[in-house]
């Protein structure tokens, strides 16, 4: 697509339940990230796809937190037994990898645990 | 891991004022770039720059890539209403993989 693609938009969920975030890239991009900025804040890493692997998961908060890349394309992030606390707008981002990338972000998906 | 320190945290600007913000690293990056994030929205690209030294506009917006390769700024020209919002500075270097480091962030908004 023209852009990265987030949904849903917007989410309300009950504490406990568990939530899937889906990404759909830019197309061609094959490097893909996930951040997540709570309210006023700045950008918290919290995984990186290159291809279908994620070198670099570190930024995971919890082992609550899980994501996926299938076919090089759409991913998914996973958030099992919410807490309030993981109340944010997650972002998704994209990029062709290439040296001196620059990078394409979403337009997030705003999640709210009550 | 790299760190990268963005000032001012946040600045009232009133319409018509030039407005500074810079971000420093404690090691070098290979690129530089800016975004710019609106309310509710995703941050958008503004600025990239590639190489020591580059200084590089996008209308009102000018943006240099230190010649330490430690730091950059990005000034904007004769504010107006709509430059309110969150500027991120992001460094890149090269064995890093396609990992990017971000600024914590500037807010700019406007005087009462």
């Amino acid at each position: 697509g023209a852009g990265v693609s987030q949904s849903p938009s917007n989410k309300v969920t009950e504490k406990g339940k568990d939530v899937e975030l889906r990404c759909d890239p830019i197309s061609g991009h094959t490097a893909l990230y996930w951040y997540r900025q709570s309210l006023g804040q700045g950008l918290e890493f919290l995984i990186y796809f290159q291809g279908n692997s994620a070198p670099d998961k570190s930024g995971l908060p919890s082992d609550r937190f899980s994501a996926e890349r299938t076919g090089g394309s759409v991913s998914t992030l996973t958030i099992q037994r919410t807490q309030q606390e993981d109340s944010a707008v997650y972002l998704c981002a994209s990029s062709t990898g290439d040296i001196g990338i620059t990078i394409y972000f979403g337009e997030g998906s705003w999640l709210t645990v009550v | 891991g790299q760190q990268l320190n963005q000032s001012p945290q946040s600045m009232f600007i009133q319409e018509g004022e030039d407005v500074s913000m810079n971000c420093t690293s404690s090691s070098i990056f290979n690129t530089w770039l800016w975004y710019k994030q609106d309310p509710g929205e995703g941050p958008v690209l503004l600025i990239a720059l590639y190489k020591a030294g580059e200084l590089t506009s996008n209308g009102r917006l000018t943006a240099q890539f230190g010649i330490t390769r430690k730091d950059s700024f990005l000034n904007i020209s004769a504010s107006i209403p709509s430059d309110v919002g969150i500027y991120f500075c992001a460094g890149h270097l090269n064995n890093a993989g396609n990992m990017l480091t971000f600024g914590g962030g500037t807010r700019l908004m406007v005087k009462p």
